[in-house]
């Protein structure tokens, strides 16, 4: 499985943007990026994924290098709510199964 | 909106005992998966099943593990015998599609004395 890197925590004041970098050097032609997250005491949550080109939803926004080695996961403005670990994790297209690593703690402070 | 509902939420067992771990995976979902959380570690995961069988597994997921869709709504996972390092988070999850993204239960956490 391919791997990815992320920084083990990070901080950001609420209503601030938070940029949560993820380094998958190694990532292949068939491997989508997903991010999930897991607040405090709950199971993972999906957030958002991509191939190859940005995309945006409701919760988050997440910028793919051209060479697909690198994604930033983009809340835009954060909230208290969003203290959680996230995960960057590359899922080949085919298999199912999510390999979790250790993800990035974000802290938000009022 | 429909979810992924989990019990008990949490379970005290002795060791050696058996344990069940009760899931109901989103109604029209098709896919369903355990994965376990040992405190303080990754998200490991444990086994996909689909279509009454188990179609991948890790290598945690050794003869003390069963899985069984009993019904039509209930996935359950079974410990045969606990052991001390059994004592973490285990998650269900369910997807309706093969390339869908997963939807996660609360988790039950296992404790076992």
């Amino acid at each position: 499985d391919a791997k990815t890197t992320q920084p083990n925590s990070m901080e950001s004041n609420e209503e601030e943007p938070v940029h949560l970098p993820c380094n998958h050097s190694t990532i292949s032609g068939t491997d989508y990026i997903h991010w999930y997250r897991q607040l405090p005491s709950q199971g993972p949550e999906y957030v958002i994924h991509g191939l190859t080109s940005n995309v945006n939803n409701r919760m988050a926004s997440l910028a793919i290098a051209e060479d697909r080695k690198s994604s930033t996961l983009i809340l835009h403005r954060a909230t208290l709510r969003d203290a959680a670990v996230y995960y960057c994790i590359l899922r080949d297209y085919n298999t199912d199964k999510l390999i979790f690593g250790t993800g990035t703690r974000l802290q938000v402070f009022p | 909106e429909p979810e992924v509902t989990q019990t008990p939420s949490h379970q005290v067992t002795q060791m050696g005992q058996e344990v069940i771990l009760r899931c109901v995976p989103i109604s029209n979902h098709l896919y369903f998966y355990w994965y376990r959380q040992i405190l303080g570690q990754k998200v490991e995961f444990l086994v996909s099943f689909y279509n009454n069988e188990i179609s991948e597994k890790s290598e945690i997921f050794d003869d003390q593990f069963s899985v069984e869709r009993p019904d039509g709504s209930n996935f359950t996972l079974k410990i045969r015998s606990t052991k001390l390092e059994d004592s973490a988070m285990y998650f269900c999850a369910s997807i309706r599609d093969y390339t869908d993204t997963q939807y996660f239960g609360p988790g039950t956490r296992l404790t076992v004395l």
